[in-house]
């Protein structure tokens, strides 16, 4: 079965602080990547995607991602967080384009002022 | 403009009784989808339909009952509700899945049981 791993569950950061996201997953096959974010009491929004091309991928308030294929990865970061940064972000994984999102167990950062 | 809404927000009902929630979408997009998220925050989604029809369906007791009257409109049905069904169910939309999809959610909708 699919499956996606984040590997950090908690993080705690100082504003100004580089941030990386650990994301693995299973699947071999094609695949559609996603970051999704859910800020306190709020809907998820997406990030940032990748379905073909340039394996770094830009995405909204900052945020880049990198697939590597051999790696079965897709690591988000962001250079310098902000407060405004605190959220629960996840990631996804979509085999074949079925629409069906397999989430990562999600990440809760924090960043402190 | 609310791309994709639910109602209720907030539902708390007891142990046995049977509840809705709605979930419309005013994106035109041709696909919707059901997610439940656990108190652990994990989201596992449940169904999805294409044009009124079921094109996903995971391992969801058949207590979970999905209805789409039309493609703008995605509800969810539960019977005899128990303490495990509390969690928040999100509704989201998109194209038909393919090229650079991307899926909307909604605002969540707190079920808990007591």
């Amino acid at each position: 079965a699919q499956s996606v791993s984040q590997h950090n569950h908690h993080v705690i950061l100082s504003e100004a602080a580089s941030l990386e996201l650990g994301c693995n997953y299973s699947y071999g096959g094609t695949v559609n990547l996603f970051w999704y974010v859910q800020y306190p009491g709020q809907h998820l929004q997406l990030l940032l995607k990748y379905f073909s091309g340039d394996p770094l991928v830009k995405g909204i308030k900052g945020f880049e991602a990198e697939f590597i294929k051999s790696k079965f990865s897709f690591n988000l970061r962001k250079p310098s967080v902000q407060w405004s940064d605190t959220a629960e972000y996840f990631c996804a994984v979509d085999s074949w384009s079925t629409g069906k999102l397999i989430f990562g167990q999600g990440t809760t950062l924090q960043v402190k002022p | 403009d609310t791309a994709v809404s639910q109602t209720p927000k907030y539902l708390v009902t007891q142990m046995g009784n049977d509840k809705s929630i709605k979930c419309e979408q005013n994106l035109g997009h041709d696909t919707m989808y059901w997610y439940k998220q656990d108190s652990k925050k994990f989201l596992k989604i449940m169904f999805s339909y294409n044009n009124k029809e079921l094109i996903i369906n995971e391992t969801v007791p058949n207590r979970f009952s999905p209805k789409s009257p039309d493609k703008a409109h995605l509800n969810l049905h539960i019977n005899s509700l128990e303490l495990g069904d509390s969690a928040v169910y999100f509704c989201a939309s998109s194209q038909d899945p393919g090229l650079s999809y991307e899926q909307y959610f909604g605002p969540g909708t707190r079920l808990t049981v007591t």
